[in-house]
């Protein structure tokens, strides 16, 4: 039961490439969140997934997208990455929405030259 | 939309003090409040959660109090030890289905 698994961890890009994150979940979680995590910002939502197929717009959605084809997959995407986007993201995965305990991955920390 | 502000930034105590982090949020429709502890270089964890149906919860060392009025809860954490040292995020439920979380409190326990 490896619970929830982030891939790459570490990824380097140029401004202008892109890039997709994924994460998978063995916990048949229905609900699938991303967020990205800056010194002294918290963790902020990017986007979440209510169920497999359905995907919406957190706190800061703008250069990123997301699908979840498979219940048990979210990836998010930068179609072009820009500095601003150097970060460290974190998926994460709950049973229930809100109250739900957030079981989170190990984090990709991704640089944008 | 949902704000969450969270004091102080860092804190630094001597082993067996107390410690506490407070926060404050801006929707009232908020009912759910949860603490997640992150390790240096670890992913973050929940610790423990306070509903707005209670106004305290215990458990062990860790207690979490809310005041619904005052629209703030407080985590306290007493005889802390050196493993209580990390980054303790505060939380608060929103209207997306997602919980909007503070900016963060670095806690150190100096032995």
């Amino acid at each position: 039961n490896a619970g929830v698994t982030q891939t790459p961890k570490f990824r380097v890009l140029k401004t202008g490439q892109s890039m997709t994150l994924l994460c998978a979940q063995d916990m048949n979680h229905e609900y699938m969140y991303w967020y990205r995590q800056d010194p002294g910002m918290g963790l902020r939502l990017i986007h979440y997934s209510v169920g497999e197929g359905t995907t919406a717009k957190g706190e800061v959605p703008d250069g990123y997208n997301v699908s979840r084809l498979k219940k048990q997959n979210f990836l998010l995407g930068l179609e072009s990455a820009a500095p601003s986007q150097t970060s460290v993201y974190f998926c994460a995965s709950s049973y229930r929405p809100i109250t739900g305990e957030l079981f989170f991955g190990e984090g990709s920390r991704l640089t944008v030259l | 939309g949902e704000n969450v502000e969270q004091h102080p930034s860092t804190l630094s105590v001597q082993e067996g003090d107390s410690a506490v982090i407070k926060c404050t949020y801006s929707d009232s429709a908020s009912n759910y409040f949860p603490w997640y502890k992150q390790e240096l270089g670890k992913r973050p964890q929940l610790i423990i959660d306070i509903r707005s149906n209670v106004g305290e919860k215990k458990d062990q060392r860790i207690a979490v109090t809310l005041n619904k009025t005052a629209k703030h809860f407080s985590l306290h954490i007493t005889e802390t030890q050196p493993e209580d040292s990390a980054v303790y995020f505060c939380a608060a439920d929103t209207g997306r289905r997602a919980l909007t979380f503070g900016s963060g409190t670095r806690l150190q326990v100096q032995p």
